[in-house]
């Protein structure tokens, strides 16, 4: 069946490093979103790519759609303490309308101050 | 700003119980989920309403019902509540077009003694 896989599981990273995320799926996506979950929270939307090869920006975050339409990634430069959290990547389920979303299992970002 | 509001932030039960969590979102979204959450599995979809009375099952259906009355209001039941569904029960919502993000309430943690 369908899969969205994500790496990696967790990463630990010192304040001021970068961090990357990588999302891979096993079909093309029409579209994919990412979520941030902090600690004790709940997922928040943060950005949707639609284009091949799309490239958008958030401040210190990065977010590519690769021009095959099946993986993604989150870049984090500079990584600050509030960046801690697990982010989500997300593509539609099959090929129809119904906004379902399939999930990938997250990667776990910790920061160290 | 969207709301959606599960009713417990916390439930205790028993094992053999009926449990109801009920989840309300105040967006007029069509489309309804419920997902579980547990460490290293990311987001599983349980349950998927796309508008009053229709439900679709999800990945994980078993040993859970649904019931969406009212468009703003989905309710995940537990029918015997079981050990193994001790776990984190997230709800969200979207409008019912393509490519929507989808908003999370901030989820129940139900433990099953």
């Amino acid at each position: 069946g369908q899969q969205v896989m994500q790496i990696p599981q967790y990463q630990h990273v010192q304040e001021g490093e970068d961090f990357t995320t990588y999302c891979n799926s096993s079909t093309t996506l029409s579209n994919i979103q990412w979520y941030k979950q902090r600690p004790g929270g709940h997922p928040v939307f943060l950005i949707q790519l639609v284009k091949s090869g799309e490239v958008k920006k958030q401040k210190r975050l990065t977010f590519q759609f690769g021009e095959a339409k099946k993986n993604s990634s989150l870049h984090i430069t500079a990584t600050q303490t509030t960046d801690v959290g697990t982010y989500f990547c997300a593509g539609p389920r099959g090929s129809g309308n119904t906004g379902k979303l399939i999930f990938g299992q997250g990667t776990t970002l910790q920061v160290k101050p | 700003d969207v709301k959606v509001t599960q009713s417990s932030r916390y439930l205790v039960k028993r094992t053999g119980e009926k449990v109801f969590l009920e989840c309300v979102q105040d967006m007029d979204h069509e489309n309804m989920f419920w997902y579980r959450q547990d460490p290293g599995l990311g987001l599983r979809l349980i349950y998927f309403s796309y508008d009053v009375k229709m439900k679709e099952k999800g990945d994980i259906p078993e040993g859970y019902s649904v019931s969406r009355e009212k468009k703003e209001r989905f309710s995940l039941i537990l029918e015997s509540a079981s050990t193994n569904q001790t776990s984190m029960y997230l709800c969200a919502s979207s409008f019912g077009t393509r490519n929507q993000p989808q908003h999370f309430g901030d989820g129940t943690r139900l433990s099953i003694l």
